[in-house]
């Protein structure tokens, strides 16, 4: 089945600086990778998602880059603020098997003001 | 744009006892569900999903069940808890398109 790999496990940035979210998947067939932001204590929230046949995609300052040849994904984000800090969830999803979505293991970003 | 809710939104039970967690969706027909599991650190665990009344599948063996009585309900029940069973609950829901959309968790403390 598939497996996804997110690096790395915490990252701390200054305010306006960039962060990157990296993540590897296993599974060719997978065709949809979407990017939640998770808060404390609070169900994750879709902020971004890529489908295989595109490979760049941007919304303000949030971005996400797809490689299918090398299997990975990353999120970047700009010009940080204390408000992007959450955990950060990347996951991958087949057209088949419900569309059940895998997840990495989670990034904690913190931006300090 | 669906929602999902999820009840209740914590609870402390003891080890033996029953579990009923519920989660329904509002503002679509015939979704796509799913119940996840996050333990203590930040990784979400697929349990079981759903494609349709009925029709349940389950990711991974353990003491939990799940029902779909209904088109947008669906329920994670144990007969017996166990302490390895506290966690993060997360009800999602999927229609058209590829999009999960998650409800805000349930969280289970067995004592």
């Amino acid at each position: 089945g598939e497996n996804v790999e997110q690096h790395p496990s915490t990252l701390s940035v200054q305010e306006g600086d960039s962060a990157v979210i990296k993540c590897t998947y296993s599974d060719s067939a997978s065709n949809y990778f979407p990017w939640y932001k998770q808060e404390l204590g609070k169900g994750p929230q879709l902020i971004i998602d890529i489908r295989s046949n595109v490979g760049e995609k941007k919304d303000q300052r949030i971005a996400v880059t797809l490689n299918k040849t090398a299997k990975h994904f990353s999120l970047h984000i700009t010009e940080t603020q204390p408000e992007d800090s959450a955990v950060y969830f990347c996951a991958a999803s087949r057209n088949n098997q419900g569309g059940k979505l895998i997840f990495g293991q989670g990034t904690e970003l913190s931006v300090k003001p | 744009s669906q929602t999902i809710h999820q009840w209740p939104a914590t609870l402390v039970q003891p080890v033996g006892s029953p579990l009923s967690l519920e989660c329904t969706v509002e503002g679509t027909s015939n979704p796509n569900l799913y119940w996840y599991r996050q333990a203590a650190g930040r990784g979400l665990q697929l349990l079981f999903y759903s494609v349709g009344i009925g029709q349940i599948s389950s990711e991974v063996p353990q003491n939990l069940s799940a029902s779909r009585p209904q088109d947008r309900q669906f329920i994670l029940s144990s007969k017996k808890l166990l302490l390895s069973d506290s966690g993060f609950y997360l009800c999602g829901g999927k229609s058209s398109g590829n999009t999960i959309y998650f409800g805000e968790g349930s969280w289970l403390t067995v004592v």
